[in-house]
């Protein structure tokens, strides 16, 4: 049965540096890995989604890595932004058909 | 991507009643799913809508208690049964325009049972 963890559960760090969040899955057996971000009280929105066959993806100061074979993602962000402070989440296939199962999410406070 | 609409956006309802939420996505999509957020925790599937038949439930969810419809490719309701406060979380529509592309969301039904 697929698993997802991510950690850490919560970070704070001052505006400008950058950062990983990391995700981690147990069956390794995934055509593809999506990163989410869910602001307070609101719906998720899709940064990134990384097929099996990609190592890396890029969508502006966010890039989101696969390594399939060790069951492991990381979603880096540069140059941090207030603005960026929300809920990160990963989800990879629970079994084939587009179903999704979520970790817990990493939760990210920018510090002005 | 589509654009999903979910209503309502929040309610409060008394223990004992039932409460239907609508999904309408603005283009045909394949596939239609209910996730289900509990206070603090991260999402949960509920079930698959299937158009034309009945949802395809995950392990913990019944159709009595969670009741869905998708009559068509581009709209889905999910009703919650007998509600009590257990039930009190953020419901939400996501959608699948293609198989192997990114799962889109739709803002979340709060729903507070007192």
């Amino acid at each position: 049965k697929q698993e997802v963890t991510q950690i850490p559960a919560a970070l704070s760090v001052p505006e400008g540096e950058n950062l990983v969040l990391n995700c981690s899955f147990t069956d390794s057996a995934i055509y593809n890995l999506q990163w989410f971000r869910q602001d307070p009280g609101k719906g998720l929105t899709s940064l990134l989604l990384i097929q099996s066959s990609q190592r890396e993806q890029t969508s502006g100061r966010l890039n989101a890595s696969l390594d399939k074979s060790s069951g492991r993602s990381t979603l880096y962000i540069a140059a941090s932004q207030p603005g960026d402070s929300a809920t990160y989440l990963c989800a990879v296939p629970m079994d084939g058909d587009d179903k999704i199962i979520f970790g817990k999410g990493t939760r990210l406070h920018i510090l002005p | 991507s589509a654009v999903i609409s979910q209503k309502p956006s929040r309610d409060i309802c008394q223990r004992g009643t039932s409460l239907t939420i609508q999904c309408q996505v603005d283009s045909q999509v394949t596939m239609m799913f209910w996730y289900r957020q509990q206070p603090g925790q991260s999402l949960t599937l509920i079930a698959t809508a299937n158009q034309g038949s009945e949802a395809t439930y995950e392990s913990g969810f019944v159709i009595d208690k969670f009741p869905i419809s998708r009559p068509n490719l581009t709209f889905s309701t999910l009703t919650v049964s007998n509600m009590s406060p257990e039930d009190s979380s953020i419901y939400l529509c996501s959608v699948v325009t293609e198989s192997n592309q990114p799962q889109h969301f739709g803002d979340g039904t709060r729903l507070s049972i007192l």
